[in-house]
């Protein structure tokens, strides 16, 4: 089953605009993973965040951890029409770090 | 650095007949994973290898699937009989040394799956 919950589903922006994504989950985790993944291409790493951690940067990537909430967002400032693609996020959890994908959002960013 | 290889990148089959997926891991990685992923959805673990040892197949279908990493490289997933629902994209990753938090996935492009 998935462990995450991606929202929204789907989201339509202009390029130069920000981009939000809302990831919830419902166990104890070890870290959280954000992936994106182009239409009929594997994933790709973008930026993992650790439990204790509670934001983190990569160049126009910002992730925040709210472990309270089991909840973490990840935004993307400044879009671009190369960044459209899927999003999905990833807990991992237990001793192997296994890591459990959430059902993705699809984000399109039109020129 | 070469990334993780997938073969065929397409496959077409009929109900019942066999198939097999061949993944080459990132070198150095001793941590291998196939994924299904159905569309529209997240991609779901399969199985889990270390080295050549199974650490997790919880989520394999075991009736149909089967999957072998003999010398702890490459790996091959099978299966056989094919139902409709086999249907999806098998992703295989690869990564260093995920027991030490290092679980950074790397994917390759995946094999389509069409059966009908």
């Amino acid at each position: 089953s998935q462990q995450g919950e991606e929202d929204p589903q789907a989201l339509s922006i202009q390029e130069g605009e920000n981009a939000t994504m809302n990831c919830s989950y419902k166990t104890s985790i070890n870290n959280l993973q954000w992936y994106r993944q182009n239409s009929g291409r594997g994933l790709v790493h973008l930026i993992l965040i650790r439990s204790n951690e509670r934001e983190k940067h990569s160049g126009r990537l910002r992730v925040t951890l709210d472990t309270s909430k089991k909840s973490s967002s990840l935004l993307i400032t400044a879009s671009r029409a190369a960044d459209t693609a899927s999003y999905f996020c990833a807990t991992a959890r237990g001793g192997a770090n296994n890591l459990f994908f959430g059902t993705g959002t699809r984000l399109t960013v039109i020129p | 650095e070469a990334g993780v290889a997938q073969s065929p990148r397409y496959k077409i089959i009929e109900k019942r007949q066999s198939v097999a997926f061949w993944c080459n891991p990132i070198s150095g990685h001793a941590t291998l994973y196939w994924y299904q992923q159905i569309l529209g959805q997240g991609p779901k673990l399969l199985i889990q290898f270390q080295n050549n040892g199974v650490v997790d197949d919880s989520q394999l279908p075991k009736d149909r699937f089967s999957a072998e990493r003999l010398k702890g490289v490459d790996s091959t997933l099978k299966i056989q009989p094919a139902k409709l629902e086999d249907s999806a994209v098998y992703l295989c990753a690869s990564s260093l040394r995920p027991r030490e938090g290092r679980n950074e996935q790397f994917f390759g492009p995946g094999t389509r799956l069409t059966v009908l």
